[in-house]
């Protein structure tokens, strides 16, 4: 399953919201899609599973929806430390495939 | 704390081979999948690799299989991945990941370790 990214540039200012898609080019069996954030020099760190449970310790403004083909990553207010790569993740099927990223930059 | 800690990369020339090792601590280590996922120096991420709790279902990307091995030693708490054959194109940060129970995902990752293939 291919999964494609958009925007691949996000230009936000702190407080502003994101909204981030992935589409993927076949059905995600039970919406089966991850979201991570990755900042410079830092391992993924994982957000968002089965598209719309957040991970432990990750803040409310960070939330995900879609099923299907087409899923969101929104990120409510824009926090200084938000802004970072973001990569989608399909674990629906093998191989498990990843977005090409959208980068959030000041 | 879960801890997940990466050795064993380097610079190795193309047709040669290298073993990867990934020490977990933190969190009981057989009752996890694990993965390794990679990522080429300024690209994105592509998952490797995958091995059950009992290592008797292991998956690999089409792009590695057959030139690597992915294994476990569940008492001393360690991943592997046996590289062979190795090409520019598997020069990348390797990364140990723990899958996020009953899922496919992956909660916790390792720093990485750089392999770099070059003649």
């Amino acid at each position: 399953i291919v999964l494609t990214q958009s925007p691949g540039t996000l230009s936000l200012s702190p407080g502003e919201g994101a909204t981030l898609s992935c589409r993927a080019s076949q059905s995600v069996s039970s919406s089966y899609l991850a979201w991570y954030q990755q900042k410079p020099g830092q391992a993924p760190r994982l957000l968002i599973y089965a598209a719309s449970s957040r991970a432990t310790g990750i803040p409310d403004r960070f939330s995900g929806s879609g099923s299907g083909t087409d899923f969101t990553l929104t990120i409510s207010r824009l926090d200084p430390e938000d802004f970072a790569v973001y990569f989608c993740q399909q674990y629906g099927s093998s191989p498990y495939t990843f977005g090409q990223g959208t980068k959030v930059e000041i | 704390e879960v801890q997940l800690v990466e050795s064993g990369g380097g610079l190795v020339q193309p047709g040669r081979s290298l073993r990867l090792s990934c020490a977990a601590s933190g969190f009981t280590f057989d009752d996890y999948v694990m993965h390794w996922v990679r990522q080429a120096p300024g690209k994105g991420l592509e998952w490797v690799s995958s091995i059950n709790w009992i290592s008797d279902t292991i998956v690999y990307a089409d792009s590695v299989k057959g030139r690597f091995t992915i294994s476990r030693d569940n008492a001393k708490n360690s991943l592997y991945l046996q590289m062979n054959s190795l090409r520019a194109e598997d020069t990348a940060l390797y990364y140990c990941a723990k899958n996020l129970y009953g899922s496919g995902c992956f909660d916790y990752w390792g720093q990485g370790t750089l392999v770099t293939v070059s003649s």
